[in-house]
């Protein structure tokens, strides 16, 4: 089974600043990795698919980026609303269909 | 507008079993390119993806909860049900289905339901 591992845990930021966030395949997934944003007491937000291709309505300051084992989801000027926790999750090889642990960005 | 909504109970008793509904609209359950998943989310965890079912019937299960787990589909009334046997308290989280994509990522998700297991 693959593991996805996301680190940072938790990012302290500050709104409008840039931010990577990193996720990490135990084995290569080609481009098979989506990229999901929850918000408190929400259901997940599709945000990147086939790792750097935005869902619909998404806006241009998320971007994906990686291949293989190695992941980026990059916010390039961190709004109010882009506090949450993001998961990036692989479909290469399913089942299962796996989650990383997240990362939740927080303000600073 | 693609929309799905979970319902089912808000408490179930140790080893007894949570049935599941997912009602869809805005998209058939007959379409080639779409699926429906249940994924699960413990308080304060991450998501866990539990089972699928797509368009043909094909079904897929967890590994770890293949043994407990049950997905089916009426197409007539746009529903995916879930069964899952012999609850634990373990088991307590928000249950979500979500519309899968060409058996990819989850494009769309209900707004998830709470199941707490406890006696």
């Amino acid at each position: 089974e693959i593991v996805m591992t996301q680190s940072p845990a938790t990012l302290s930021v500050s709104p409008g600043e840039r931010v990577a966030l990193s996720c990490r395949a135990s084995q290569s997934i080609r481009s098979d990795l989506a990229w999901y944003q929850q918000k408190p007491g929400q259901a997940p937000r599709l945000l990147i698919y086939a790792a750097s291709t935005r869902a619909t309505g998404i806006p241009a300051r998320f971007s994906g980026s990686g291949s293989g084992t190695e992941f980026t989801l990059t916010i390039s000027s961190l709004q109010s609303e882009d506090f949450a926790v993001y998961y990036c999750q692989q479909y290469n090889n399913w089942p299962p269909y796996i989650f990383g642990q997240g990362t939740k960005l927080e303000i600073k | 507008q693609v929309t799905l909504k979970e319902s089912g109970p808000v408490l179930v008793k140790p080893t007894e079993t949570l049935t599941l509904t997912c009602t869809v609209s805005g998209f058939s359950l007959n379409n080639p390119r779409m699926g429906v998943s249940w994924i699960r989310q413990p308080p304060g965890k991450a998501l866990e993806w539990l089972a699928l079912i797509f368009s043909t019937d094909e079904k897929s299960y967890s590994p770890s909860l293949k043994s407990r787990l049950t997905i089916s589909k009426d197409t007539s009334k746009s529903q995916v049900v879930l069964t899952m046997t012999n609850m634990d308290p373990v088991d307590t989280a928000t249950y979500y289905c979500a519309r899968v994509v060409d058996l990819r990522w989850f494009d769309s998700w209900g707004q998830g339901t709470l199941v707490t297991v406890s006696s």
